[in-house]
């Protein structure tokens, strides 16, 4: 069994502040685990993934994760935020290569301030 | 490449009617595609799973008979919801991947609204 909690359901930061957004796993193998992005509706755009390579994952429009296994945590971040960063943000793990099934967060709604 | 497509983007019906949903990916051959179902400000929760020529199995709780998937070809899909009720009324949204332990990529959801 897996499962995904996402810290804050709603985070706020001003532009060009950093971002961090918080997802922690449980998984009974070791994972591989993904950031997705939704902007209103519209679907899930991959941002990042890891599996099972590098712990520093570098990912699209300048976000990365690190993979900690003593913490169970795959943490978003990203630098300096911009207005279009403003979006849902769902953190996802599969039980590794065997897997196919996605479990999901319940995501974190990112608002920039201006 | 990997770009996932569904259609309609949005549509309205009458309870008791069913609605046909299509996914299809659009650059690369599909051997499985997930259908999703995501309530307002919740997570998606995965429905079904299909293979291309294979029955679809499906998550526990989601009624097989109402919602019929078919997965006919490499590249699409589709979802039919029957004899849909309000509480159908959903944004469904489907993914796509080469194998069923590939990375999956999501269509851009069909919002559903059942009067």
């Amino acid at each position: 069994a897996q499962s995904v909690t996402q810290l804050g359901s709603h985070v706020s930061v001003s532009e060009g502040a950093l971002v961090l957004l918080r997802c922690n796993y449980s998984s009974s193998v070791p994972p591989y685990l993904f950031w997705y992005v939704q902007y209103p509706n519209q679907g899930l755009q991959l941002l990042l993934k890891y599996t099972s390579a590098a712990t520093l994952v570098k990912g699209i429009n300048g976000f990365e994760a690190e993979f900690k296994k003593s913490e169970t945590s795959f943490h978003l971040t990203k630098p300096s935020a911009h207005m279009s960063d403003a979006a849902e943000y769902f953190c996802a793990v599969k039980g590794g290569a065997g897997s196919y099934q996605l479990t999901f967060g319940k995501g974190t709604k990112l608002s920039v301030i201006p | 490449g990997a770009v996932v497509s569904q259609h309609p983007s949005w549509v309205i019906c009458k309870s008791g009617t069913s609605v046909k949903i299509e996914c299809r990916s659009l650059d690369f051959q599909a051997t499985t595609m997930f259908w999703y179902r995501q309530f307002p400000k919740q997570s998606l929760m995965l429905m079904a799973t299909s293979n291309e020529g294979s029955k679809a199995t499906y998550e526990q709780g989601v009624e097989k008979d109402k919602f019929l998937i078919n997965h006919a070809s490499l590249t699409l899909s589709t979802l039919t919801v029957t004899s849909a009720h309000p509480e159908d009324s959903s944004f469904y949204i489907c993914s796509a991947s080469r194998g069923v332990q590939e990375t999956q990529y999501f269509g851009p959801g069909t919002r559903l609204l059942v009067l």
